[in-house]
C-alpha cells in the first residue's frame, strides 16, 4: 500500500531564508504525489502537483517541489520564505497499481508545522 | 474558494448522540471524500464515494457512516458519539479526468462532543 512520511513534525525559517518541508514516499506502481497548505481553520488547499518527467514542479505562491526517484522523495521549496507561508503542509501520494484488494486512495503525511519568523 | 461546501461550520453536542454533517462537491466533481483531522492523529481517510457508490473505505468506524445521494451531495452520519470523536471533519471532492487531479477541500465542520 502507499505510504508517505514527512519526517520533521516543525520547520522554522527566518523571512527571506530559503526553506525546505520534506517528504518521503512508499507506492507499489507510480507514485502520483501532491502538496497542500492548511491555514487555521481552513480546509486544505492544493499547492502543486508532480508531473512525470518534471523533477522540479512550480506551484501556487512561489512554492516548488523536487522529485528524486531513487530517494523517494518529493521535497516542498521556496527561495524567499514569508511570515505569511506559516501554516501546516501536508505532502500525499496516490500510486496507479491496479493490483487485487489495493486501494488507491490518496494518503497524507502527518504534516509538517511551518512557523516562518520576521 | 475551492467550491466544496460543508455544513455546519461547528456542531456540539452530547455524548451517546447522533450528528449528521453534510458536503456538497465542486460543480462536475463525482467523486466525494471524507476526512477526519485530530490533533494526534492527523489527517484520517474515512471512505470515498463516486457517484452514488461506496467506492473505498479507510479507517472509518462502525458508529460512522456516509451516503452520496444522486445530486452527489454527501451526508456523514456519526451515532453513539464519544469524547475522542471531537475533530474536524473535512469532505473533499475530485474530477476522475485524470489520474492525478488534486482533491479539492471544504472548510470542514468542527465537531465537539462534550
Amino acid at each position: 500500500a502507499q505510504s508517505v512520511a514527512q519526517p520533521e513534525d516543525q520547520v522554522n525559517v527566518a523571512e527571506g531564508n530559503p526553506l525546505t518541508v520534506k517528504c518521503t514516499y512508499s507506492v507499489s506502481g507510480n507514485p502520483y504525489l501532491f502538496w497542500y497548505v492548511q491555514y487555521p481553520n481552513r480546509g486544505l488547499q492544493f499547492l502543486l502537483k508532480y508531473i512525470t518527467g518534471d523533477n522540479l514542479v512550480k506551484g501556487s505562491y512561489g512554492f516548488e517541489a523536487e522529485f528524486n526517484k531513487s530517494q523517494t522523495s518529493f521535497h516542498l521549496k521556496k527561495p524567499s520564505a514569508l511570515v505569511s507561508d506559516s501554516a501546516l503542509y501536508f505532502c500525499a501520494v496516490r500510486d496507479d497499481f491496479r493490483g487485487a484488494s489495493h486501494n488507491n486512495d490518496m494518503r497524507f503525511g502527518a504534516g509538517t508545522r511551518l512557523t516562518v519568523k520576521p | 474558494d475551492s467550491g466544496v461546501t460543508q455544513t455546519p461550520k461547528h456542531l456540539i453536542t452530547a455524548t451517546g448522540q447522533r450528528v449528521t454533517l453534510r458536503c456538497s462537491p465542486r460543480s462536475g466533481d463525482l467523486s466525494v471524500y471524507w476526512y477526519q483531522q485530530s490533533l494526534d492523529q492527523g489527517l484520517q481517510f474515512l471512505i470515498q464515494y463516486y457517484n452514488g457508490e461506496e467506492r473505498a473505505k479507510g479507517n472509518i468506524l462502525e458508529r460512522f457512516s456516509a451516503q452520496q445521494f444522486p445530486d452527489l451531495h454527501s451526508e456523514l452520519n456519526l451515532s453513539s458519539l464519544e469524547l475522542g470523536d471531537s475533530a474536524l471533519y473535512f469532505c473533499a471532492s475530485r474530477s476522475e479526468s485524470s489520474y492525478n487531479s488534486p482533491l479539492h477541500f471544504g472548510n470542514g465542520t468542527r465537531l465537539t462532543v462534550t
